[in-house]
């Protein structure tokens, strides 16, 4: 079946630092889709990715899609404590299937 | 309006007893779910539903059993708790698309802790 492997599963870094976490399908995807989790809510969703070699950016976080559409990633510059939480890449073919998250601390 | 609410936040409950958690979304999708996330946060789908047909059925066991009465409402009944079945639950709503799943709007969770 569909699998999406994200890394790297914990991310720790220092308030103004740059953060990126990266995410690979088994499968071709047909779109995918990234999502925050902050500590103790729920996953709300940021964005979706749909052409091969997509880059979108929205003010710090910039997300791209591979050109083989199997794989994506999401790049924060300039973290802040408010980026505190979990980041999941979803990644949509015959249905759409979580990888396992990022869980980034910001150390003030 | 709270777009997906479910009901209730909190559950502490003994081995062996059956519970229901329920779920409303009022966004007019035509598609729901149901996700269990464990202590180490991996998101794993349990049941998809689209107006009211059951569409997804993950290996889940047989005593949870979801039920749709209409497309808003997706409800989740466990029988015969086990302490594996601790987690957080969330019912998740959305409208799918040409080439894929649409955007996920998920409710807030709800925490079941089996003692």
């Amino acid at each position: 079946g569909q699998q999406v492997m994200q890394i790297p599963q914990y991310q720790h870094v220092q308030e103004g630092e740059d953060f990126t976490t990266y995410c690979n399908s088994s499968t071709t995807l047909s779109n995918i889709q990234w999502y925050k989790q902050r500590p103790g809510g729920h996953p709300v969703f940021l964005i979706q990715l749909v052409k091969s070699g997509e880059v979108k950016k929205q003010k710090r976080l910039t997300f791209q899609f591979g050109e083989a559409k199997k794989n994506s990633s999401l790049h924060i510059t300039a973290t802040q404590t408010t980026d505190v939480g979990t980041y999941f890449c979803a990644g949509s073919a015959r249905q759409l299937t979580f990888g396992s998250g990022t869980q980034l601390t910001v150390l003030p | 309006d709270t777009a997906v609410s479910q009901t209730p936040k909190y559950l502490v409950t003994q081995m062996g007893n059956d519970k229901s958690i329920k779920c409303e979304q009022n966004l007019g999708h035509d598609t729901m779910y149901w996700y269990k996330q464990d202590s180490k946060k991996f998101l794993k789908i349990m049941f998809s539903y689209n107006n009211k047909e059951l569409i997804i059925n993950e290996t889940v066991p047989n005593r949870f059993s979801p039920k749709s009465p209409d497309k808003a409402h997706l409800n989740l009944h466990i029988n015969s708790l086990e302490l594996g079945d601790s987690a957080v639950y969330f019912c998740a709503s959305s409208q799918p698309r040409t080439g894929g799943a649409g955007e996920l709007f998920f409710g807030e969770g709800s925490r079941l802790t089996v003692l």
